[in-house]
């Protein structure tokens, strides 16, 4: 079982340009969350979905875009990069109801903004 | 969600029980207490959760007061692999994987 899979695992961007992370999941969730994580603090909600074609924004969402065409993934965009998106982002996913309802991470994308 | 409150840090020692409080004094009658970890900039990992019971896994134990305003991780016998941050985190189990709020969380450090 793959569970939550992040691309890339690192990535350095320059101040201006824009990048996609992938986030793909093999569970049937239907719920899936960004955060993003900087040094030494908790994770922080960037933009959730609980289901395709359904997402709303978390606690930081300025400066990312997401949107949920399918199960299985669930992209965020960076728009025009910024320092202070230097930061680990993760990615995770879980189901609504039933006997399991933990969320699932995946590894991580640690991104650099110079 | 109701908020939580950790300890920032504590020393166990190898083989030794740890034991890690957890205190919602606000939390909701149907709100579960969820417990994750993260293992040296991981993704975090679910260890357990709970409504009002005791519960037992491979992982760990939660013990949840009566009154539900408190709850205790027990990791019964810790190894060096335990070093983690622990979250503790308060939410209605319908959408428990969802929108999760991160505290400080306590960092956990087992010792030889």
């Amino acid at each position: 079982n793959a569970g939550v899979t992040q691309t890339p695992k690192f990535q350095v961007l320059k101040t201006g340009q824009s990048m996609t992370l992938q986030c793909a999941q093999d569970m049937n969730h239907e719920y899936m969350s960004w955060y993003r994580q900087d040094p030494g603090m908790g994770l922080r909600l960037i933009h959730y979905s609980v289901g395709a074609g359904i997402t709303d924004q978390g606690e930081v969402p300025n400066g990312y875009n997401v949107s949920r065409s399918t199960t299985e993934d669930f992209p965020l965009r960076l728009l025009s990069a910024a320092p202070s998106q230097t930061s680990v982002y993760f990615c995770a996913s879980s189901s609504p109801g039933g006997v399991n309802t933990e969320a699932f991470f995946g590894q991580g994308t640690r991104l650099t903004v110079v | 969600d109701a908020k939580t409150t950790q300890p920032p840090s504590m020393d166990c020692a190898e083989g030794r029980a740890a034991n890690l409080p957890c205190n919602h004094s606000t939390i909701s009658g149907n709100e579960y207490v969820y417990w994750y970890r993260q293992i040296h900039s991981q993704g975090p990992q679910y260890i357990i959760h709970g409504l009002k019971n005791n519960e037992t896994n491979e992982m760990a134990s939660l013990i949840i007061t009566e009154d539900r305003k408190s709850s205790t991780l027990i990791l019964p016998h810790a190894t060096l692999r335990d070093t983690a941050v622990y979250y503790c985190i308060v939410r209605v189990e319908g959408a428990a994987g969802n929108k999760l709020t991160f505290g400080g969380g306590t960092r956990v450090l087992v010792k030889p």
